[in-house]
Formats: C-alpha cells, structure tokens, sequence
C-alpha cells in the first residue's frame, strides 16, 4: 500500500499568510494526488484533483503542485474559512485508496 | 443540486450487524461510482469500499474484506453497506461519496455522515 504523510501536522498562521503544505507518498504517483479540506463536524470537501486541478467553486487562492513522490497545497493569502483541517490522498494505486494523517490548521 | 444522505447507524454491539444507506438526488446515480469512507472519532479518514456505477467492480479496505458488503440499487438511487461482525474499531462516521473520476478514487461530493458506534 502506498503511504501518505504530510507535513507539518499542525500549524499555526494568521489571516493574509501564504500557507504551504506538503504531502509525501511513499513510492511515486505521477500526479494522482487530491487534495481535501475539512472543518469540525462536517464532510470532507474536494479543494484540488490530480495534483494542480482546482474543483469547481473552489477559490483561486488555493492551488496544488508536484509530481512523483512531493506534492503542496499552497493558500496564496488565508482567510478566516480556511481555518481547518487538510488531507491529501493518492489515487494512483488502488485499491486501497490512502489518505495523509491531515494537517490542522489553526488561528495564530 | 446534488444530494448525499447516509441513514442507518446507531448503537450496535460487538459482533452485531447494522445496515447503512446512502440516499442520491440531483445527478445520474447509474453513472457514477460510489465510495463508502469513514472517520473514527478524533482520527483521519479511511477508505472502506468503492463500487463501479454497474455493480459489477467492488473494492474493499482489508480492515473490512469479509465483513462489510457493499451494494447498490441504480433503481432506488441508493447505495448500501450492510456491516456484520462489527468491531469496536468500527466506530466511526461514515460518509458515501461520489466518484468525480469513474475509478473510484476521486471524491467530488460527500454526504453529512452517520454515526456508527460499536460498544457493549
């Protein structure tokens, strides 16, 4: 099975940061690599498919890039909804589908 | 506007069963495959199953291969996952989610959620 781990585990930003995070698989996957945010006490949300495609509705200051094994989701300038939690997950070799243990992001 | 409503969990005892389904509106449910995931309490999420929009490719997690069944009825717009044997490492909510990529791996709407709790 093909291991996701992200980086860091937890952060802390303000609102109008550039935030960065990064997701490392174990073995590499072209770009089959999505990206999803979650806030407390609801459903995970698709922000990024296929490593750098934005999913419809999703704002522009979200963006994905990388290929093979190291991939970042990057928020040009955060917002105060944006505050949550993100997960990656690799859709290359399946199954089993497997996702990162998420990175919280927090208020600073 | 496409819809996901899960139903079904609750309380359950090791070793019962419990039946979940996932009630679809607002697309072509016989085009799409369907994914069941869930998420323990305070945890990540894991993937549990996937089914082609015919029936005819199911996936299972090995935490639940011989246990879980997954189904659907293209008919009724329902997809279905009928839990038996059911562990404490179960509890979990669980979210159906609809495939955006016809692999079963990309997942563009997910439902609320139902809460499964496995406990004497």
């Amino acid at each position: 099975d093909i291991q996701m781990t992200q980086s860091p585990s937890s952060l802390s930003a303000s609102v109008g940061d550039r935030v960065t995070i990064t997701c490392r698989a174990s073995q590499s996957i072209s770009s089959y690599l999505n990206w999803y945010q979650q806030k407390p006490g609801k459903a995970p949300k698709l922000l990024i498919y296929a490593a750098s495609s934005l999913q419809s509705g999703v704002p522009s200051r979200f963006s994905g890039s990388g290929s093979g094994t190291d991939f970042t989701l990057t928020i040009s300038s955060l917002q105060p909804e944006d505050f949550a939690t993100y997960y990656c997950q690799q859709s290359y070799s399946t199954p089993p589908v497997t996702f990162g243990q998420g990175t919280r992001l927090e208020i600073k | 506007q496409v819809q996901l409503v899960e139903s079904g969990g609750g309380l359950v005892k090791p070793g019962g069963s419990l039946r979940l389904s996932c009630a679809a509106s607002g697309f072509t449910f016989s085009d799409y495959y369907m994914s069941w995931i869930r998420q323990a309490p305070g945890k990540g999420l894991e993937w549990v199953s996937y089914i082609s929009s015919s029936g005819s490719t199911i996936y299972y997690a090995d935490s639940v291969k011989g246990r879980f069944t997954i189904s659907r009825d293209n008919a009724k717009n329902s997809l279905y996952l009928q839990m038996n044997s059911l562990r404490a490492e179960d509890t979990a909510v669980y979210y159906c989610a609809r495939d955006l990529s016809a692999t079963g791996t990309t997942y563009d709407y997910w439902g609320q959620g139902t809460l499964v709790t496995v406990s004497s």
